[in-house]
Parts: structure tokens; C-alpha cells; sequence
């Protein structure tokens, strides 16, 4: 089935650890974004990329970093998580201005 | 900065009744607009896309309209169903980003 699949599902971290959260999409979408959804702050970008090779930062980067080798993957690094990141992160793709299809979410809790 | 609004946070409708959703963002400079529903600890799952060029967009018992020039659109749900309960959320696309409203959270009651 086609689709964006994210792992892990579910994670509890300590402070101070990294994390890297994974995003694969096989719809050959050029580009792809990552969220961060808060109860009552709604979704957030965090970073997104409109291609392979390039990423730009959303409206809440600091702490996070992303990469884009390839059309298909769209990794999310914490590098030193902090509890202000337990969050629910969400992956997206879509063609450059078009319809925007997600991943079922990666619920992160940091201790 | 885009700001999307969605009125009313929470609605709750008997079986069968017809119903508007409302979306308002202040910056008119759109690629496109789009709705979404997101059940309990899942994913958004996309209803409908409104490109800036077009007014509405039909899909089954759904109807999206587009004003870009007040800056609103709605989401229409005919012969609403409990099936429909969940949360609504449009999300306004303009350059390199895509900002969301809050929410409306639909209950509908059999």
C-alpha cells in the first residue's frame, strides 16, 4: 500500500539522548516536511525539504535537524533531547504545492 | 505571518443534520487550501484540496468552498453521520509552508 511510513511508533527517551525519528514515502513526492502537534499549539513545522539534496527550516527548527539523500527518506534528529520535545511528529509529503498526505504519527515522550 | 482561525472549536450535531465548518487566514497570497480530518491518535487524512484558482471542491457528502479575497472557506457536511465524528482541520498553503488551524471537534450523535 502506498504511502508514508514513519517508526518508531512510539518512544520514551531519556533527557539528553539522541533520537532520530524515520520517514519513508514511496509516492515519489519531491517534497517533505515534518510537524510537531501540541495540544492547544495545533501543528508546527519543524523543517521541510523540496527536494532531494535540500532542506529549509519551518517555524520551530531549533534542536532538530533533518536530511534529504534521497527522494524517499526524510530523517528527524534530536541530538540532545529535552522534555519541551515530548510531542507527537508527524511526516508528510506531497508534490511542490500540492495535496499534503501524512504519516500516522511517532508519539515521543522525553524524560 | 499566516494565521488560520477554525470556529467553532467543538460541535456537536444530532444524526442526519447538516453542518459548516469555518476556516478564516489573514494572508490572501495562497497556493492552496486544504481540508483535513484527524481521528484519535491518528494521522490527518485528506478530505478535500482547493487550489488559489478555484471556488469549491465536492467529494461524496463534502463540500469545500474558497473566498480568497475574505480570506474563508468552508467545509459542508451533508447528512452528517456518527461516523463523521472526529476533528477538522484546514491548513492554508502559501510559500515553503502550510499553517493549520486548531481544529473543530465534531461529535455527531446517533
Amino acid at each position: 500500500i502506498a504511502g508514508i511510513t514513519q517508526a518508531p511508533t512510539s518512544q520514551i527517551l531519556a533527557a539528553g539522548r539522541r533520537m532520530t525519528l524515520r520517514c519513508t514515502q514511496d509516492m515519489r513526492h519531491n517534497a517533505m516536511y515534518w510537524y510537531r502537534q501540541d495540544l492547544g499549539l495545533g501543528l508546527r513545522l519543524i523543517h521541510y525539504s523540496n527536494t532531494a539534496g535540500t532542506t529549509g527550516k519551518g517555524e520551530v527548527p531549533d534542536g532538530y535537524s533533518v536530511s534529504r539523500a534521497n527522494t524517499d527518506d526524510f530523517p528527524l534528529t534530536l541530538a540532545s533531547a529535552v522534555p519541551s520535545q515530548t510531542s507527537v511528529y508527524f511526516c508528510a509529503s506531497s508534490f511542490v504545492g500540492g495535496e499534503l498526505f501524512f504519516g500516522e504519527g511517532s508519539r515521543l515522550t522525553v524524560l | 505571518k499566516q494565521e488560520v482561525t477554525q470556529i467553532p472549536a467543538a460541535l456537536s450535531v444530532p444524526e442526519g443534520e447538516n453542518l459548516v465548518l469555518n476556516c478564516s487566514f489573514t494572508d490572501s497570497a495562497i497556493y492552496n487550501l486544504q481540508w483535513f480530518r484527524q481521528d484519535p491518535g491518528k494521522g490527518l487524512t485528506s478530505l478535500l484540496l482547493i487550489q488559489s484558482s478555484q471556488r469549491e471542491q465536492t467529494s461524496g457528502r463534502l463540500n469545500a468552498s474558497l473566498d480568497k479575497s475574505s480570506g474563508r472557506s468552508t467545509l459542508y457536511i451533508a447528512a452528517s453521520q456518527p461516523g463523521d465524528s472526529a476533528t477538522y482541520l484546514c491548513a492554508v498553503h502559501n510559500n515553503n509552508d502550510m499553517r493549520f488551524g486548531a481544529g473543530t471537534r465534531l461529535t455527531v450523535k446517533p
